[in-house]
């Protein structure tokens, strides 16, 4: 099936610690985006991605970093700076050629304690 | 940038009840989307409605382009209907920006 998987769905974590959240897509899409939601929240953008090896900061970047090595894979690290990581995350992918359709994937749960 | 205001913020119908949800957009988009997020936080593409009117089933939705607003309407709504409906509006280059989302209860 196509579509977009992250993983883990739940994760927790100690205070400190880096952690990386997986984000797969096999749609072809070019472009890749991490979202950020809070409990009864709305999205923010975190990072986001046009092409391979190239990405910019969102509105909240601070305290997280990506890669984009491969344009099926976008992965997200949280790293001990960001002061308040306990959130949602979502993955994201559209292709640009057909008006810039988001699409998501299930999302991950990070706690941090 | 461009703001993207949803309304209500909170609403809660009766099962089979209609109701309208507002997007209202504070400059020109090239691409307008509604999601339903539901209770366990997946988001769903309802429509991806740059202008005109769509309808698939219960749900229909409608751009007026040249006046910077989009509605979405839900007929006969129904308890699986329940969730956070979201617009999320692109200007052109590769940022969405989403609303603050209106979160809809169906009770039975």
């Amino acid at each position: 099936d196509g579509g977009i998987t992250q993983s883990p769905k739940y994760l927790f974590r100690k205070e400190g610690q880096n952690v990386t959240l997986s984000c797969e897509q096999n749609l072809n899409h070019d472009a890749m985006y991490w979202y950020r939601q809070d409990p009864g929240q709305g999205l923010r953008l975190i990072y986001y991605s046009q092409i391979v090896n190239d990405f910019q900061k969102g509105d909240i970047a601070e305290g997280y970093s990506v890669s984009r090595e491969k344009k099926e894979s976008f992965p997200l690290t949280v790293t001990s700076a960001q002061k308040n990581p306990t959130a949602f995350y979502l993955c994201a992918s559209a292709q640009t050629s057909s008006g810039n359709t988001i699409y998501f994937g299930e999302g991950s749960w990070l706690t941090v304690v | 940038g461009i703001q993207v205001e949803q309304s209500p913020p909170d609403l809660i119908l009766q099962e089979g009840a209609n109701s309208t949800l507002r997007c209202n957009f504070s400059d020109s988009v090239n691409n307008l989307q509604w999601f339903h997020q539901n209770p366990w936080g997946q988001l769903i593409n309802l429509f991806y409605i740059p202008s005109g009117t769509k309808q698939n089933g219960r749900l229909s939705a409608t751009t007026v382009a040249t006046e910077r607003y989009s509605l979405l309407y839900i007929s006969s709504s129904q308890t699986t209907d329940s969730g956070v409906y979201f617009c999320a509006v692109n200007t052109g280059g590769f940022k969405t920006i989403f609303g603050a989302g209106t979160r809809l209860f169906v009770k039975a």
